[in-house]
């Protein structure tokens, strides 16, 4: 069966530090792979989705950055942490296919409780 | 622009009741569309998920309906049990496309 970690489960960060949150998806291949920013009482925005390694697209302008070195492995990063990028980060994966069809979902990671101050 | 709406934002329901959630959405062309469970500081879980030839779908005490034509969907939850607190979240693709356009949610309180 497929899995997906998500770490660290919480964060708390000082202004200007860096980040690194991990993902990996077990159980499958070739995924398509997704980091998703909840702010406190908002939706999930999209931040980056990969279909590849190394193909990263990124959504919304920002402080952060996501890399793919390996098929299964999703990283987002900062070099210098701001306040305004606290919130709920979430992982998710979904079966490559061009397109989300009527068979196949999105699986979230239990999500990353980021604080900076 | 592509957008989903979910209304309400909140709602307050007794224990042992039905409550149902709307969602309206603008996204074309429509491929999907999903509802989720999101319990507090947890990740998503899928509940069902439709596509446009779809007008029912249940999951147990969960139905959720489609209206491709009014873009309107909704979730119907039957006897809700102290559990069934959480937000819950619709979502819809866009054809050809791997990317998920999610509404707000609406939050979902049962008391005793």
């Amino acid at each position: 069966s497929q899995t997906i970690h998500q770490w660290p489960a919480t964060l708390v960060q000082p202004v200007g530090s860096p980040l690194s949150l991990e993902c990996t998806v077990e159980g499958t291949s070739n995924p398509n792979l997704y980091w998703y920013r909840q702010a406190a009482g908002r939706g999930l925005q999209l931040l980056f989705y990969s279909v590849g390694i190394g193909q990263i697209s990124s959504e919304v302008p920002q402080n952060l950055s996501a890399s793919r070195p390996q098929d299964r492995q999703f990283i987002l990063s900062s070099k210098k942490l701001l306040l305004s990028d606290s919130g709920f980060y979430l992982c998710a994966w979904s079966v490559r296919g061009g397109s989300p069809t009527a068979n196949t979902e999105a699986f979230f990671g239990q999500g990353t409780r980021l604080t900076v101050v | 622009k592509n957008q989903v709406e979910q209304s309400p934002q909140s709602l307050i329901i007794l224990e042992g009741k039905n409550c149902t959630l709307q969602c309206n959405y603008t996204v074309s062309p429509f491929s999907n569309l999903r509802w989720y469970k999101q319990d507090t500081g947890r990740g998503p879980v899928s509940l069902t998920i439709m596509t446009f030839s779809e007008n029912t779908k249940s999951n147990g005490r969960y139905t959720a309906t489609l209206d491709a034509d009014t873009k309107q969907s909704s979730l119907h939850i039957t006897a809700s049990q102290l559990s069934d607190s959480a937000s819950y979240i619709c979502v819809v693709s866009r054809l050809n496309t791997d990317k998920l356009i999610f509404g707000t949610g609406t939050r979902l309180q049962v008391f005793p």
